[in-house]
């Protein structure tokens, strides 16, 4: 079945390093979503990517889509304490198709 | 607009027993999809609801039902516990199937 895998699982950083988290899809998808979980909370979206080789930032996070539609990046710049959680990619193939999470990667951000 | 709730927010339940979670989505939203997450598995799709219909399922047992009502809320069931059933349970609505809105999740415990 499709699957979406994730990588690294988890990541540690200091505080102002830069941090980058991997999505890849073994089929070609209509969408990928990502989310965030913060610890002891639950999921949030964050951003949707719909084109192939589509890139979008919002402040210090840049998301990427890429041109095969099976892949997916999401790097944070200069990472601060607030950005700890766990971040989840999610794809979807066609419209009407459930989402499939990646296992999420795990960031810790050390002051 | 209120979120997505989700009751009871906890539970203990012992193995053979059957348990029932409800979710009620954001208003307006007529799509609700059920996940379980677990530190091992991620976040696991159960299946989705749209206008009272079963409209996509995940790779679960029987035991594992669900249901949604005319005003959009939705419930599911776990019959016959196992140890493994243990996890967190989130609901998600969505008006489009794309952005998923999630509940703070019903933590299960089943000793």
């Amino acid at each position: 079945g499709q699957q979406v895998m994730q990588i690294p699982q988890y990541q540690h950083v200091q505080e102002g390093e830069d941090f980058t988290t991997y999505c890849n899809s073994s089929t070609t998808l209509s969408n990928i979503q990502w989310y965030k979980q913060r610890p002891g909370g639950h999921p949030v979206f964050l951003i949707q990517l719909v084109k192939s080789g589509e890139v979008k930032k919002q402040k210090r996070l840049t998301f990427q889509f890429g041109e095969a539609k099976k892949n997916s990046s999401l790097h944070i710049t200069a990472t601060q304490t607030t950005d700890v959680g766990t971040y989840f990619c999610a794809g979807q193939r066609g419209s009407q198709g459930n989402l499939i999470f990646g296992k999420g990667t795990k960031l810790s951000v050390k002051p | 607009k209120a979120g997505v709730t989700q009751t009871p927010r906890y539970l203990i339940k012992t193995r053979g027993q059957q348990v029932t979670l409800s979710c009620s989505p954001i208003s307006g939203h007529r799509s609700v999809s059920w996940y379980q997450q677990t530190p091992g598995q991620g976040l696991q799709f159960l299946f989705e609801y749209f206008s009272e219909t079963q409209r996509n399922k995940g790779n679960f047992p029987g035991r594992f039902s669900g249901r949604q009502f005319s005003n959009s809320r939705s419930e599911m069931n776990v019959s016959t516990l196992e140890l493994g059933d243990s996890a967190l349970y989130l609901c998600a609505s969505s008006s489009t199937l794309d952005t998923q809105y999630f509940g703070p999740g019903t933590r299960l415990t089943v000793l």
